[in-house]
């Protein structure tokens, strides 16, 4: 079955970082670029960033480009999320997605909730 | 950076209505539009991409149109099962942006 597998939910404190993982699986993983995308509460969806098929290149949104670390493990056919220096701003329903031609996203994971709170 | 403007914001009609949501880019971004249907408390799902290619497993009753700044999503037949928030999204180039997203209820 093709899926996106994410971690669960996460509650942090302001400062923290949060690692959220994704797992693949009934697909090619090298196939594909991937993506993050957040949500927050009654918010628009809202691009965070990508790492290519390769696991060699990544970009990420000038809004969180000093906060933010993407990676992927072939291995374990996994993508990671690392969001640092957490605010309650960052309160959001993190996705993981697939990548079809360049930037439309055809499978989703089933979201990770992160809350940030003191 | 990009904007995409989406109007309206929300609209309600009745089944078997023709539903059109309009997608405005703040630039061209040529055929680069993608639509998405998010149900309340669900996960988005692609319905159009390359802002007219219909993914597969989408009803037929859902299509795309436009080319530049103006695009459009068309629900021929509106179902109740299309109650939803639909947000269209640009991805020619980063950052990628999505639209503010239009709520579709029926009346």
């Amino acid at each position: 079955q093709v899926q996106l597998v994410q971690s669960g939910a996460e509650v942090e404190k302001p400062g923290a970082p949060v690692k959220v993982s994704c797992k693949a699986s009934g697909y090619t993983f090298t196939s594909y670029a991937m993506h993050w995308v957040r949500q927050a509460p009654g918010q628009r969806l809202e691009w965070m960033g990508w790492v290519n098929a390769g696991g060699d290149d990544t970009k990420y949104s000038q809004k969180f480009q000093d906060r933010v670390t993407i990676t992927r493990d072939t291995s374990a056919t996994t993508v990671y999320l690392e969001l640092r220096s957490l605010r309650s701003e960052d309160t959001a329903v993190y996705y993981c997605v697939r990548d079809i031609q360049g930037g439309a996203f055809d499978l989703w994971g089933q979201g990770t909730m992160v809350t940030v709170s003191s | 950076d990009l904007q995409m403007t989406q109007s309206p914001s929300s609209l309600s009609a009745s089944v078997g209505d023709r539903v059109t949501i309009t997608c405005r880019a703040s630039q061209g971004i040529s055929s680069y539009l993608a639509w998405y249907q998010q149900k309340p408390g669900k996960v988005p799902k692609l319905l159009i991409y390359a802002a007219s290619t219909l993914q597969s497993g989408v009803p037929s009753r859902f299509s795309g149109s436009g080319s530049g700044t103006d695009f459009t999503l068309t629900i021929s037949s509106l179902q109740p099962e299309d109650v939803a928030t639909y947000y269209c999204q640009k991805y020619n180039g980063a950052p990628i942006t999505f639209g503010q997203g239009t709520r579709l209820e029926i009346k």
